[in-house]
């Protein structure tokens, strides 16, 4: 089982629609990331929260917006997406993003559809 | 700056054959490296990390990796695999910058396990 855990497991929402997806860790980490992933492709960074606070922005566009309300909650906001934004995004945590060789550990993700 | 590259983007294998995955990083500061796995459907599993110390790292599911430093590898090894092991195997290198850290991925490699 999962330690971190993604709602929903799958979205299909048209272009107008406003979602969020949702993610949640109880292992006390400090840092909380989002990822896009293609088929067949490695994670693409988007986003990394540091102790609550957006210390990393991959020039992501502002069609989705990220949220932290507290250590252990991650939403991911999304609004007027394109048919290219269709993927799996993955959510992941680690003890902190403030030292080099932390792991992180990944939810099972969010497949996404944009119709 | 860091990166990974796997060098085979798919590779089949017989049931009970020993495998190996070949994964070559760059880098000229101390670099701290890890293996995912991605089952279909899932989010990554962290397999094993290499952070200091002994370069024989021993992982999860009987899956084993040695560090490298003169070739710049860190290729994963398992002696005899099952069909379960098919999966999409990922190489990551943990890199620092003014931000924060982040997991930078290779490009994967499919692992294809038959009877």
């Amino acid at each position: 089982d999962t330690e971190v855990t993604q709602t929903p497991k799958h979205l299909v929402m048209g272009m107008t629609n406003k979602k969020s997806l949702k993610c949640e860790q109880h292992m006390g980490h400090r840092a909380m990331y989002w990822y896009k992933q293609k088929a067949k492709k490695p994670p693409e960074l988007m986003f990394v929260y540091s102790y609550e606070k957006l210390s990393i922005n991959e020039s992501v566009p502002s069609r989705f917006s990220p949220e932290c309300p507290n250590s252990s909650l991650l939403n991911l906001h999304l609004h007027a997406l394109q048919p290219e934004d269709s993927a799996l995004y993955l959510c992941a945590s680690s003890q902190t993003s403030r030292r080099v060789g932390q792991p992180q550990h990944f939810g099972d993700g969010t497949r996404l559809s944009i119709l | 700056a860091q990166s990974v590259t796997q060098l085979d983007s798919q590779v089949p294998v017989f049931e009970e054959a020993p495998v190996e995955l070949r994964c070559n990083y760059s880098s000229s500061v101390s670099v701290y490296l890890f293996w995912y796995v991605q089952y279909p459907n899932q989010g990554l599993q962290l397999l094993l990390k290499y952070l200091s110390g002994s370069t024989l790292v021993k992982g999860i599911n009987g899956f084993e990796a040695e560090f490298n430093k003169s070739q710049t590898s860190f290729h994963l090894r398992k002696p005899s695999v099952h069909i379960s092991d098919t999966a999409e195997y990922f190489c990551a290198v943990s890199l620092a910058n003014q931000a924060g850290t982040a997991l930078i991925f290779g490009k994967g490699t499919t692992l294809s396990v038959s009877s």
